[in-house]
């Protein structure tokens, strides 16, 4: 089987602009998770969507949205691009949700925001 | 009080030797119970999961799980230059991370 894919591998934006990053699950899949990973905070989740719907989401400003599609294809928007959201962005799928399922994480999205 | 926690190390073992990293859980409800490797500049892999207390062996990875004291550990024996790598563990959902400890197996 395909992993996770995502793209674009690297994007570089300038502050307010916005950005959309896509992820692709393990055929089957229907969980999507998406993370943050930046040297200081490590691992910090956004949201989950399971069959097209958010399940569950972190702590993160309304700037950060996602979706996920009927082939559960996910992407994930940034409006308002500031410096500090400068990171890796990654998603990760499982089976059927996440208690109890191992994640199956993509390469990840490099952000540099300018 | 963070949701799960681990000794950020760095963490150094010579080659051959037994690398021990531990993680504690705050949520006592917690049922599943992951660890994941992350070599610098690539993604988390899922390495083990476990779900019941005691030990779960798999190759040179051995987790231990204690539900009573809320810690889950991952034994690596016979450690080799390429498990140096953060180890990150989750718990429940998976959706809060440790902070990953650093492992170094030196030659």
């Amino acid at each position: 089987k395909a992993g996770v894919t995502q793209t674009p591998r690297y994007l570089i934006k300038t502050r307010g602009q916005q950005v959309t990053l896509s992820c692709s699950p393990i055929s089957g899949h229907r969980s999507v998770s998406w993370y943050q990973q930046t040297p200081g905070q490590g691992l910090q989740f956004l949201f989950e969507y399971f069959s097209e719907t958010q399940r569950n989401k972190g702590n993160f400003p309304g700037r950060f949205s996602g979706r996920q599609f009927s082939n559960s294809r996910s992407e994930m928007n940034v409006s308002t691009l500031e410096l500090g959201d400068s990171a890796l962005y990654l998603c990760a799928s499982s089976l059927a949700g996440s208690e109890g399922m191992g994640q199956y994480f993509g390469p990840g999205t490099r952000l540099t925001v300018t | 009080q963070k949701e799960v926690e681990q000794n950020s190390g760095p963490l150094s073992v010579p080659e051959g030797a037994i690398a021990s990293l531990n993680c504690t859980y705050s949520d006592r409800g917690s049922q599943s119970f992951f660890w994941y490797r992350q070599y610098s500049g690539k993604s988390p892999e899922l390495i083990m999961f476990i779900y019941s207390n005691g030990d779960k062996e798999d190759g040179r990875f051995t987790a231990q799980l204690n539900k009573a004291s809320q810690y889950v550990s991952l034994l690596i024996r016979d450690s080799q230059p390429s498990d140096s790598a953060t180890y990150l563990c989750a718990v429940s959902n998976q959706f809060y991370f440790g902070t990953g400890t650093s492992l170094t197996v030196i030659p």
